[in-house]
């Protein structure tokens, strides 16, 4: 595809259960990166992949949360145990140089936990 | 703790007048200034950028000004279109050329512009 693509684009979930986020970086990109927006505030970094090495996982919030990109390509965010405060958009970008100025973003996955 | 703050929370400007939003940054490691545009329901998406050589960019009706010792830099849109209304987010980075290794942006909180026609 032309962009970045994400799914689900929306996602309800009851507090405890476990949920699964899909990334397609736009073909050839190494870098990688999620971001958490939430609701009338920018994003927030997460993690950052350079093809399959996650070189950074600062931003995840907790270790309910955890990121792969087994093939260095398609990435998945999962969080186990979803909390009422993990609501949110979360956004996946991509990059086809080594630094992260230029980043292309796909729409994002909002996120309800109830 | 908020690396980037970001003024107004909320602009109103009519048609053709001038849209300027603040941002401050604390990090003197900060290396790379982008702006980026995001409409509802859809991600960010670059504007321009700067870097901290020059103290100005001009593309089109967009302009970074940019201060290194008051560690400011502002968006100009000039001739603002309701085309422009969206939220606009300032960032900051860090580039490390040598390694290639990437850093993580960090945002501004938005301001959302409405232009009105």
């Amino acid at each position: 595809g032309a962009g970045v693509s994400q799914s689900p684009r929306y996602k309800v979930a009851k507090r405890g259960q476990d949920v699964a986020l899909r990334c397609d970086p736009i073909s050839g990109h190494v870098s990688l990166f999620w971001y958490q927006q939430a609701l009338g505030q920018g994003p927030e970094f997460l993690t950052y992949f350079q093809n399959e090495a996650q070189l950074d996982k600062s931003g995840l919030p907790s270790d309910r949360f955890f990121a792969e990109r087994p093939e260095g390509s398609v990435s998945t965010l999962k969080i186990q145990r979803t909390q009422q405060e993990d609501s949110a958009v979360y956004l996946c970008a991509s990059s086809s140089t080594g630094w992260s100025g230029e980043l292309f973003f796909g729409e994002g996955s909002r996120l309800t936990v109830l | 703790q908020q690396q980037v703050k970001q003024s107004p929370q909320s602009l109103i400007v009519q048609k053709g007048g001038i849209s300027i939003i603040n941002c401050a940054y604390e990090n003197t490691a900060f290396d790379y200034f982008p702006w980026y545009q995001q409409f509802p329901g859809k991600g960010p998406a670059l504007l321009i950028a700067i870097r901290p050589d020059v103290s100005e960019k001009k593309e089109g009706r967009f302009t970074i000004s940019f201060n290194k010792s008051a560690k400011q830099f502002s968006l100009h849109i000039m001739d603002s279109q309701p085309g422009d209304s969206a939220t606009y987010f300032c960032a900051a980075s860090t580039i490390d050329f040598s390694s290639g290794s990437a850093r993580q942006l960090t945002f501004g909180s938005g301001t959302q512009l409405t232009v009105l026609p």
